[in-house]
C-alpha cells in the first residue's frame, strides 16, 4: 500500500513568488491535514479536510494560503505571494477516521529567500 | 484555546539513562496519541491511548493516560541512540477535527 506521497521534496522560491505543493492521501482516506514546522518548532496545525469539504482552517495563517481538494482524492497548498515567514517544512498527513491515527507524508522544504 | 504542552524542550541524556517526557492538555481530550520524527524525517506514528488511566508499553517505551485525561507520559527505559528524536503528543479537538500537536521534546543520547 502507497503511503502519503507529497510533492516537491524541496523547494526555493523568492518573496513574491507562487509556490504550490500537492498531497497525494493514502487511498480511501477521506481526511487530509495540512501542518507546517517552522525551525525545528512545534507541528503547527493549518486545515484538515474531510473528502473535499475544508472542515477545520483555523490554522491558516491569512489568505495568502489556499488549500483545495477538488473531487477528494488528492490537495494542493498554494502560497501566493510568499514572504520570508512562510518558509518551513509542510506536512500532510491523512487518516481514515479524524481523530485518529495519522500517516504523514515526507513533507516539502519551503525556503523563501 | 487548543493547546498542547510538553515539557521539557529538550533532554540530553547518556545512551543507557531513562527518559521521560510530559503532556499536557488545556481540554480533556477523546484520545492522546504519540509520534516520534527523526532529524530530516517525518511524524511516526508511535501509539494511541484511549483510557482514563491507560498504560500500554512498547519494549523500552511506556506510555501512560492520565486519570483526567488532560495529560500523558512517554518513559523511554535505557535509551539508545536509535531513540534520538522529537517525541510529539497531539489530540484531537473540536471532534476530532482540529488535531493539535504539542511542541515536541526534543532527545539526544551520548554514546
Amino acid at each position: 500500500e502507497a503511503g502519503v506521497t507529497q510533492f516537491p521534496s524541496h523547494s526555493v522560491i523568492e518573496k513574491g513568488q507562487t509556490v504550490t505543493l500537492r498531497c497525494d492521501p493514502i487511498s480511501g482516506h477521506d481526511n487530509l491535514y495540512w501542518y507546517r514546522r517552522v525551525m525545528g518548532k512545534e507541528i503547527k496545525f493549518l486545515l484538515h479536510f474531510v473528502k473535499e469539504s475544508k472542515q477545520d482552517e483555523s490554522g491558516m495563517p491569512n489568505n495568502r494560503f489556499l488549500a483545495e481538494r477538488t473531487g477528494g482524492t488528492y490537495s494542493t497548498l498554494k502560497v501566493q505571494p510568499a514572504e520570508l515567514e512562510d518558509s518551513g517544512v509542510y506536512f500532510c498527513a491523512s487518516s481514515q477516521h479524524p481523530g485518529r491515527k495519522l500517516f504523514f507524508g515526507s513533507g516539502t522544504q519551503l525556503s523563501v529567500l | 484555546g487548543q493547546q498542547v504542552m510538553q515539557i521539557p524542550q529538550y533532554q540530553h541524556v547518556q545512551e543507557g539513562e531513562d527518559f521521560t517526557t510530559y503532556c499536557n492538555s488545556s481540554t480533556t481530550l477523546s484520545n492522546i496519541q504519540w509520534y516520534k520524527q527523526r532529524p530530516g524525517g517525518h511524524p511516526v506514528f508511535l501509539i494511541q491511548l484511549v483510557k482514563s488511566g491507560e498504560v500500554k508499553k512498547q519494549k523500552r517505551l511506556t506510555f501512560q493516560f492520565g486519570e483526567a485525561k488532560k495529560n500523558s507520559s512517554l518513559h523511554i527505559t535505557a535509551t539508545q541512540t536509535t531513540d534520538v528524536g522529537t517525541y510529539f503528543c497531539a489530540g484531537p479537538f473540536n471532534y476530532g477535527q482540529n488535531f493539535v500537536f504539542g511542541p515536541g521534546t526534543r532527545l539526544s543520547v551520548l554514546p
